[in-house]
């Protein structure tokens, strides 16, 4: 069936370091895939989008890299900050135009 | 500066009492869309409006309605909510059906 799922629920990194979150997809089909970060009692939050004819896009600190081969998708983020602590969906957007969000990842900043 | 507004941001209702929770925006978009999203869970679509044009989820239960009356308003009414119904919902818009979502803090409901 179709879904976006992500390897791990969380990850803890050390402040400084950069942070790499992992996302699956399984629907071939699906042209264009988005990061939110989510933080504690606050709606989704757009941070970088990418169609499926790049495998890589860069934004300030952030870079998402897609391997269609491997429906693959991850978002890096450099010199992790307290900041960054939040839990981050990736989505993908189907045929239909419809956004289908993975399960999320919560990213705990270590000091 | 534009954006998308939720009101209230916390909302408590008793088993069965119609609620209706309420979404603003002054970015003109025309889609609003409706999501649920449980603790620890993904947000779930329930439905949205492109424009005028209402369109359900096929899973979204009949429990849940949403009048848009103009482009900036859009409601979400939960007839008889449950003790299941309690969720974070949360409101977000775009220029068009292809184009970024922007959501807003959403609204918890809590169920008693």
């Amino acid at each position: 069936g179709e879904s976006v799922g992500l390897h791990l629920p969380t990850l803890s990194v050390q402040e400084g370091d950069n942070s790499i979150i992992n996302c699956a997809y399984s629907n071939s089909a699906s042209d264009y895939f988005i990061w939110y970060k989510q933080e504690s009692g606050k709606g989704p939050q757009f941070i970088i989008d990418i169609r499926s004819n790049m495998d890589k896009r860069q934004g300030q600190r952030v870079t998402v890299l897609l391997n269609k081969t491997v429906k693959h998708l991850s978002l890096q983020i450099a010199a992790t900050q307290p900041g960054d602590s939040a839990v981050y969906f990736c989505a993908e957007r189907r045929r239909d135009d419809k956004i289908i969000f993975g399960k999320g990842t919560r990213l705990h900043i270590l000091p | 500066d534009a954006m998308v507004i939720q009101n209230p941001r916390y909302q408590v209702t008793q088993f069965g009492k119609p609620v209706t929770l309420s979404c603003s925006q002054t970015l003109n978009h025309n889609v609003m869309y409706w999501y649920q999203q449980k603790s620890s869970q993904a947000p779930k679509l329930l439905f949205h409006y492109y424009d005028k044009d209402f369109n359900n989820e096929a899973d979204t239960p009949d429990n849940f309605q949403s009048r848009r009356p103009n482009t900036s308003f859009c409601f979400l009414d939960i007839r008889s909510p449950g003790l299941g119904d309690a969720a974070m919902y949360l409101c977000a818009t775009s220029s068009g059906p292809q184009e970024t979502q922007y959501f807003g803090p959403g609204t918890r409901l809590l169920v008693l």
